[in-house]
Parts: C-alpha cells; sequence; structure tokens
C-alpha cells in the first residue's frame, strides 16, 4: 500500500522555466511533509518542508504547496537551473513529535533541466 | 545541519555472507532510523533504533535478517545477514534534527550494496 505516491517517474524542463513536481498522499493522519533531492552515489539532502497548519511555504527558489483537502502537495522551482537535474522525493510524517517519527516516501520523480 | 558518516560506501558481497554497515553522527541523537531503496523505488524504513532498546522493525523487516545495534547516543550498526541477490539496494541511515527553520531528517551518502 503506497501512502506516498508520485505519479510521475520523470520530468524535463527547460532551463529558465518552472519545475512542478507532484505528490499524492493517502493517510490523513500526516501532518508534515517534505521534499528531498537526491544526486547518484549521494543521500538524500532536504530541501524544504511544510506543516499540515500551512498551505505555503516559500525558501528562495523553491515553494511547497499543501492541498489538504485533496491531500496533494507540489514542489515549484523557479528559475530551473541545470543543477537542480536530480531524483525528488517527497516524504511525509504524522504524529506530534516529528523528531521521533518516520518518513513514509513517495518512489521519486526524475527531474532533467534541459539547457 | 547533521553530519553523518555512513560507510562503507559501496561493497560487492557473495551470496549467504553478512555485511555490517556502520553510521556516524557528529552529535547525541535519540533515534536512528535505517532505510533500504531497491532499484527504481522508493525509500522504505527498516527499522527504527533508539540507544538502550532493541530496534523496532517494520512490517516486512526482522531482526534475524537485519539485526541493528545502538550502542550509545552517537552511533549505529545495520547488518545484512545470510545475503541473496534480492538484498542489492543501496541502505541509508538517517537522523531527524531542528535545523535553521525546519525539522529536518539527515541522510547518510548510503551503502550500495550488490550481492553476486
Amino acid at each position: 500500500d503506497q501512502q506516498v505516491k508520485q505519479n510521475s517517474p520523470s520530468l524535463s524542463v527547460q532551463e529558465g522555466r518552472i519545475s512542478i513536481l507532484n505528490c499524492d498522499y493517502t493517510n490523513s493522519m500526516f501532518d508534515y511533509f517534505l521534499w528531498y533531492k537526491k544526486y547518484p552515489a549521494e543521500g538524500p539532502t532536504f530541501l524544504i518542508s511544510i506543516s499540515s497548519i500551512k498551505d505555503k511555504n516559500e525558501d528562495g527558489r523553491f515553494t511547497v504547496f499543501l492541498n489538504k483537502s485533496a491531500k496533494h502537495l507540489s514542489l515549484h522551482i523557479v528559475p530551473s537551473q541545470p543543477g537542480d537535474s536530480a531524483v525528488y522525493f517527497c516524504a511525509a510524517s504524522g504524529g506530534s513529535n516529528f523528531g521521533n517519527e518516520k518518513l513514509t516516501f513517495g518512489t521519486g520523480t526524475r527531474l532533467t533541466i534541459i539547457p | 545541519s547533521a553530519v553523518i558518516s555512513q560507510k562503507p560506501s559501496r561493497d560487492i558481497c557473495q551470496r549467504g555472507t553478512s555485511l555490517t554497515i556502520q553510521c556516524q553522527v557528529d552529535s547525541q541523537v535519540t533515534m536512528m532510523f535505517w532505510y533500504r531503496q531497491q532499484p527504481g523505488q522508493s525509500l522504505t524504513l527498516i527499522a527504527t533504533a533508539n540507544q538502550g532498546s532493541e530496534a523496532t522493525y517494520e512490517s516486512g523487516f526482522v531482526i534475524d535478517k537485519f539485526p541493528i545495534s545502538r550502542p550509545n547516543l552517537t552511533f549505529s550498526t545495520l547488518t545484512v545477514s545470510n545475503m541473496s541477490p534480492e538484498d542489492s539496494s543501496i541502505y541509508l541511515c538517517s537522523v531527524h534534527r531542528q535545523g535553521a527553520l525546519n525539522t529536518e531528517a539527515f541522510f547518510g551518502q548510503g551503502t550500495r550494496l550488490t550481492v553476486v
């Protein structure tokens, strides 16, 4: 049972344009969401997170939107740069103490930025 | 940010043997998490390791196959026992910590295991 889904396994975007990566979840107990970027031969690195009390969080070129009623979140990268080419995972956590809660990951979307 | 040193970074092992993966964190943490990423798939949690108690395993993972040690608050090991080719994966350790703006999960660089 895949509780966090990324339905697009790959996405190609022109440099300078907006990249939009989507993520859906099924577990209504999830209340904290994170996006990670992963390069080959490296561990995932944290990008941005959002709590369920918000519907938007922005950090530089990265913005995450959360639609709780639709159980959907998206990551917007603008402008897209060649260094953004990587696999992106969304992850979700439930419970009041994230420090001790496990993460449930989506299957990932491979983003390729075309120069 | 947390600095996590994980080793080995990769290994090729014969079936039937065991491999122990080490994870060292630069400061004390309560929980350490061990994940597996099989080829083309998502990261799947194997177990959660709390210092001073037995690890808690997720459905589909058992202690006999993936014994975990957590001798102190900065170190943990995961052993992949009696390996078969199906165990070929990337194994990652992770810790959660408060970052500058958010609570974040930090990962080691991963161990790429190939079983032949």
